[in-house]
């Protein structure tokens, strides 16, 4: 069964410092993988995704996310943390073996970015 | 640039109430989804919808949810009795290659 892990619920950062939020997953085929980020009482908004080729994926607002198949990952990581980078972000999964197009999503980690 | 619509932004019902959560999808799309999201919790799927039909649903879509696409623009979720666990925010998504086009959600507080 697929399933998306994120070990932290909550990360903190001093702006300017580099974050990284983490993520692994378990599928039975080939992943497709996202992030996501939600500010409050808000939806879901997309920041890059990767279903193949390079393993480095470059998303929106800086954003970037490696995928890594031998250790599972897609930690989803950005240079130079800003404060208004501060939000819900969510890992996604799809896989693409099982016959299904829905998405499976992380717990979620809350990112803290301190000025 | 297209986007996934949702009405009503926020809904407020008595338990035992029926609800229809409305969504337009974005035109060209034709795979549809409803997740749910309790309190800034985790996203879950709820139910898939292809070719007029539900494709899979997950053990909470259970029968007092349904989906529709009444007219081909757009696709709703009923809930025929609301209780109390039903409090969430309730998103649409379209997917088009592979990737999932979510709207703002409907924020449903059941009382």
């Amino acid at each position: 069964a697929q399933s998306v892990a994120q070990p932290e619920d909550q990360v903190n950062v001093a702006e300017g410092n580099p974050l990284t939020v983490k993520c692994t997953y378990s599928v039975s085929g080939n992943p497709y993988l996202f992030w996501y980020v939600q500010y409050p009482n808000r939806g879901l908004q997309f920041l890059l995704k990767y279903i193949t080729g390079d393993n480095l994926v470059k998303g929106s607002y800086g954003f970037e996310a490696e995928f890594n198949k031998s250790q599972t990952s897609f930690h989803l990581k950005k240079p130079s943390a800003l404060v208004s980078d501060s939000a819900l972000y969510f890992c996604a999964v799809r896989d693409s073996g099982s016959g299904t197009y829905k998405y499976i999503f992380g717990t979620g980690t809350r990112l803290k970015v301190l000025a | 640039e297209p986007e996934v619509t949702q009405t009503p932004s926020h809904q407020v019902t008595q338990m035992g109430q029926e609800v229809i959560l409305r969504c337009v999808p974005i035109s060209n799309h034709l795979y549809f989804y409803w997740y749910r999201q309790i309190l800034g919790q985790k996203v879950e799927f709820l139910v898939s919808f292809y070719n007029n039909e539900i494709s899979e649903k997950s053990e909470i879509f259970d029968d007092q949810f349904s989906v529709e696409r009444p007219d081909g623009s757009n696709f709703t979720l009923k809930i025929r009795s609301t209780k109390l666990e039903d409090s969430a925010m309730y998103f649409c998504a379209s997917i088009l290659r592979n990737e999932q086009f979510f709207g703002p959600g409907t924020r449903l507080t059941v009382l």
